[in-house]
C-alpha cells in the first residue's frame, strides 16, 4: 500500500519568511520524489524533483530527502504572495515499467503580505 | 518545452452522451497518463500507457475507455457517465517514465 502523508494546513507564513512543507511516505521502494504546486482551478505544476538523499536547491526552493526516515521536505525562501497555493508531494515507485504518481493530499500554503 | 495540450478545457455532458477527451504532446515522451482530480483532493491515477500499450488500469469503471492512437496522442472516451464522475481530468506525459508533466486539464461536468 503506497501512502503519502502531508499536513493539509493551511500553513500561514509572513511574506519574506521561509515556508517549510513536509511529507512522509510509506513505501520503502519509492525512488523518485516530486513537489508540485497547484493554484486553485489549475493543474499541478512541477516545482522540484529529488532522487538522492540530501538537499537539492533551485532558486528559492530547496528539496530535502531522507530515505531512512522516509521523509521529504520543501523549503521556500523569501516567500512571496504568489507562492500561495496548494503544494502536492508525489512519490514514484518504479517497478521496471511505467508507474503513476502517488500524491499526498497537499498542503495549503498562505503567504501573508 | 514541456507542453501537454488537453482539449476541450471544459465539457458539460448528460448521462447518456458519448464524448472524448484529447491529450497531445510533441516532446517525444513515451509514457502518457490519465489522472482524475475531485475538488480539494489530490490527483488519482486512472491509466498509464507506455510505448502506446496500456500498462496500468487502476480498476477504472468501463464507462471510461482510454485509447493511444500513436505516441503523441492520448484519448479518453466517455460513455454513460454519472454525476459523481464530474472532476478535473488531467493528462500527463514523461520521457523516461519518471518526471511527469501535466496538461491544463479538462473540467468535466456530468448532468
Amino acid at each position: 500500500q503506497k501512502e503519502v502523508e502531508q499536513n493539509s494546513g493551511p500553513l500561514s507564513v509572513p511574506e519574506g519568511a521561509i515556508a517549510s512543507l513536509n511529507c512522509t511516505y510509506s513505501d520503502r521502494g519509492s525512488q523518485s520524489f516530486f513537489w508540485y504546486r497547484q493554484y486553485s482551478g489549475k493543474s499541478p505544476e512541477l516545482i522540484m524533483f529529488i532522487y538522492s538523499n540530501g538537499d537539492k536547491e533551485d532558486g528559492r526552493f530547496t528539496a530535502q530527502l531522507n530515505k531512512a526516515s522516509q521523509y521529504v521536505s520543501l523549503l521556500i525562501r523569501d516567500s512571496q504572495p504568489s507562492d500561495s497555493a496548494t503544494y502536492l508531494c508525489a512519490v514514484l515507485v518504479t517497478g521496471g515499467g511505467a508507474d503513476g504518481l502517488t500524491f499526498g493530499k497537499g498542503t495549503h500554503l498562505i503567504i501573508q503580505p | 518545452d514541456t507542453e501537454v495540450t488537453q482539449t476541450p478545457k471544459h465539457l458539460v455532458m448528460g448521462m447518456t452522451n458519448k464524448k472524448s477527451l484529447k491529450c497531445e504532446q510533441h516532446m517525444g515522451h513515451r509514457a502518457m497518463y490519465w489522472y482524475k482530480q475531485k475538488a480539494k483532493k489530490p490527483p488519482e491515477l486512472m491509466f498509464v500507457y507506455s510505448y502506446e500499450k496500456l500498462s496500468i488500469n487502476e480498476s477504472v469503471p468501463s464507462r471510461f475507455s482510454p485509447e493511444c492512437p500513436n505516441s503523441s496522442l492520448l484519448n479518453l472516451h466517455l460513455h454513460a457517465l454519472q454525476p459523481e464522475d464530474s472532476a478535473l481530468y488531467l493528462c500527463a506525459s514523461s520521457l523516461n517514465q519518471n518526471i511527469q508533466y501535466f496538461g491544463a486539464g479538462t473540467r468535466l461536468s456530468v448532468l
